[in-house]
């Protein structure tokens, strides 16, 4: 079955210090990657999405992913940290068949303390 | 601003009570999907949609059920609330095709007392 491992489960950094979340998905056919953000209270927001091309993708807010096919690895970055980003970050892998359901990850809650 | 509303945000509801959570787009999306999260838990799918009078059971069990009569509306029913129904629950939607995201709704809070 497919799955999605976020391996950083709570983060805590003071602002301006860079960011690294790691993600792994085990699916080995095609696959739509994406990252999501909830902050506190608020519905989830997609940050970025890979679908294709350049594996280097840049979302909202100065984040951007890295997809790296030969590792399944999809990790977001963020060089400088705002205390607003303090929120939960969730991993996701859509299933390329006709649901496209997605899988997502147990989560990354992120504390930045000003 | 997300054009998927679930109704209502927020539900306290006493143990046995059948209840509807409501979930509309406006944007004539054919898949329409609801996720089940707990809280610091990650997010599981329950039931998804193909399109109208399709519906699908999810990764995770559960004791609702859905209908998706019209294409705008998936609304989940529960016949007999229990406390392991307290939870928040998610409805997304996404058109047709390969290369597509998704669109959330802002969920509903399910406390069953």
């Amino acid at each position: 079955a497919q799955s999605v491992s976020q391996h950083n489960h709570h983060v805590i950094l003071s602002e301006a210090a860079s960011l690294e979340l790691g993600c792994n998905y085990s699916y080995g056919g095609t696959v739509n990657l994406f990252w999501y953000v909830q902050y506190p209270g608020q519905h989830l927001q997609l940050l970025l999405k890979y679908f294709s091309g350049d594996p280097l993708v840049k979302g909202i807010k100065g984040f951007e992913a890295e997809f790296i096919k030969s590792k399944f690895s999809f990790n977001l970055r963020k060089p400088s940290v705002q205390w607003s980003d303090t929120a939960e970050y969730f991993c996701a892998v859509s299933v390329m068949d006709s649901s496209y359901k997605l899988i997502f990850g147990s989560g990354t809650r992120l504390l930045v303390r000003p | 601003e997300a054009d998927i509303y679930q109704t209502p945000r927020y539900l306290v509801i006493g143990t046995g009570k059948k209840i509807t959570l409501e979930c509309s787009q406006t944007m004539g999306h054919d898949k329409m999907y609801w996720y089940q999260q707990d809280p610091g838990m990650e997010l599981h799918l329950i039931h998804y949609s193909y399109g109208v009078n399709s519906t699908e059971k999810g990764d995770l069990s559960s004791e609702s059920t859905v209908s998706r009569i019209r294409t705008e509306h998936f609304p989940l029913t529960l016949e007999s609330a229990r406390p392991s129904h307290t939870s928040q629950y998610l409805c997304a939607s996404r058109p047709n095709g390969r290369d597509y995201g998704y669109t959330f709704g802002s969920g509903t809070r399910l406390t069953v007392v």
